[in-house]
């Protein structure tokens, strides 16, 4: 099974928006409303941002949301703030029962 | 709190057996599936495998298949993953998180594992 397609970086300006793809197939994002995404700092373990597509844990700003088409989620970031700027990784339930990963994105606030 | 931590970093040689800890506290361990995430340096997050402490149900990645074997034991709310021969290129920071094969709410700080000789 092949790690999902993110795009290996994105920039944007304090208050822009941005959005980070993330292409799987039909056997893992096509196949389930199963994708989450989390943002990993330097040096520290991975948060969950958005699970099941489009829904926000507790906490989570909301400036961040999901949404999916096909076999492509995206993960949009309004507002955008200093504190944003980190690697972003999106996770897809597939058909094998197990769970896989995007390759990463690293976004930078210019 | 609700938190899972990890057993302290480790410096092996190849060939070496490991077994690295994450345990639970806060919450009912044995209701959450438990997955594995690998990180090696400077790269991203590998999906490894699963459990289920309830039953010790397991789901493996293909790719790590054979190659770690995951373990829990519910009595001390505390999951396993374990080497029996370590490479070099097992070198990475590995991450036990909770939640569900999908997604994982909860993780753990991280464990340090080098293998070098």
């Amino acid at each position: 099974q092949s790690a999902l397609t993110q795009p290996a970086s994105v920039s944007g300006s304090p208050g822009q928006s941005i959005t980070i793809s993330c292409t799987g197939t039909s056997s893992d994002i096509g196949g389930y409303d199963y994708v989450s995404w989390y943002q990993q700092h330097p040096g520290k373990a991975p948060k969950l941002i958005i699970y099941d597509v489009t829904n926000r844990p507790s906490g989570v700003s909301n400036r961040f949301s999901g949404s999916k088409s096909g076999n492509t989620a995206s993960l949009t970031i309004s507002g955008l703030q200093a504190e944003d700027e980190a690697d972003y990784y999106c996770s897809s339930y597939s058909s094998s029962s197990t769970g896989v990963f995007g390759g990463g994105t690293k976004l930078t606030v210019l | 709190e609700v938190q899972l931590v990890q057993s302290g970093a480790e410096v092996k040689k190849p060939g070496e057996s490991l077994k690295i800890s994450c345990k639970g506290s806060g919450h009912s361990f044995s209701t959450y599936w438990i997955g594995w995430v690998r990180q090696m340096p400077g790269k991203g997050l590998e999906w490894m495998g699963i459990i289920y402490p309830a039953d010790s149900g397991t789901r493996y990645s293909p790719s790590f298949q054979g190659q770690v074997t995951i373990s829990a034991d519910k009595s001390i709310s505390t999951a396993y993953l374990q080497w029996s021969s370590l490479k070099a290129s097992d070198t990475a920071i590995y991450f036990c998180a909770r939640g569900g094969v999908a997604v994982f709410d909860m993780w753990g700080q991280g464990t340090m594992v080098t293998v070098s000789s």
